[in-house]
């Protein structure tokens, strides 16, 4: 079983919808969690880290659910410009520093 | 500005010609680390640095080597590239200060590299 795993979509969603993904983790220790954006062949840059009791970023709001070893990523009044991969980002598993990468989940918001 | 910077952002080369793609970071990061990302594969890593002059093998070491002589600068190394390493390399750092498992990575802009 991969450690960090993503639906890869596409997710294909007409503007000003609402859309959620998930991304479950094997180890039950991990310790931090992040959600970052990818857009096509460029850098992954950090969308919000996701704290134990949720937080919100304007359209933005991240979910941890530790019982079910998930974060979740949810997305309101999607833009066009949202269109782009989603990586979630899971570090401290087993006690290592080293983060682990899902292969992402891509969007795409249509008009 | 805070930030990695990687060179050369593109890269065509031959097939066994050395080369060297360089990382440079300015936040004092302690924690650096390379990846390349291809076609349905997500970013796998390379190489990783948790401090100066300590170097460690990630998921995909083979044919690359780094070093880690100063803090800010971490290169990655093609001794003798062949195609299959034609890919998108990505550098990071984070800090490894305080509550070090919560600083994300931040990432350079990515060096394209074509091996013919």
């Amino acid at each position: 079983r991969k450690e960090v795993e993503q639906d890869p979509g596409p997710f294909n969603v007409p503007e000003g919808a609402t859309v959620a993904f998930n991304c479950t983790y094997s180890n039950s220790a991990s310790q931090s969690f992040f959600w970052y954006r990818q857009d096509c062949r460029k850098e992954p840059k950090l969308l919000m880290s996701v704290y134990s009791s949720g937080n919100e970023d304007g359209r933005f709001t991240a979910q941890l659910n530790r019982a079910s070893q998930y974060i979740s990523l949810l997305i309101r009044d999607s833009k066009l410009s949202d269109s782009a991969t989603y990586l979630c980002v899971v570090r401290g598993q087993g006690g290592s520093y080293i983060p682990t990468f899902g292969r992402g989940t891509s969007l795409i918001v249509h008009p | 500005e805070a930030q990695v910077t990687q060179n050369p952002r593109y890269l065509i080369t031959v097939t066994g010609k050395k080369l060297t793609v360089t990382c440079s970071q300015n936040m004092n990061h302690e924690y650096m680390s390379w990846y390349r990302q291809d076609p349905g594969l997500g970013l796998r890593q390379i190489y990783y640095s948790m401090n100066v002059e300590v170097t460690d093998k990630g998921d995909v070491p083979e044919g690359y080597k780094v070093s880690r002589k100063e803090k800010r600068n971490f290169p990655l190394i093609l001794e003798s590239p062949s195609p299959n390493q034609t890919s998108l390399y990505f550098c990071a750092s984070s800090s490894r200060t305080g509550s070090s498992y919560n600083s994300p990575l931040h990432f350079g802009n990515g060096t394209r590299l074509t091996v013919t």
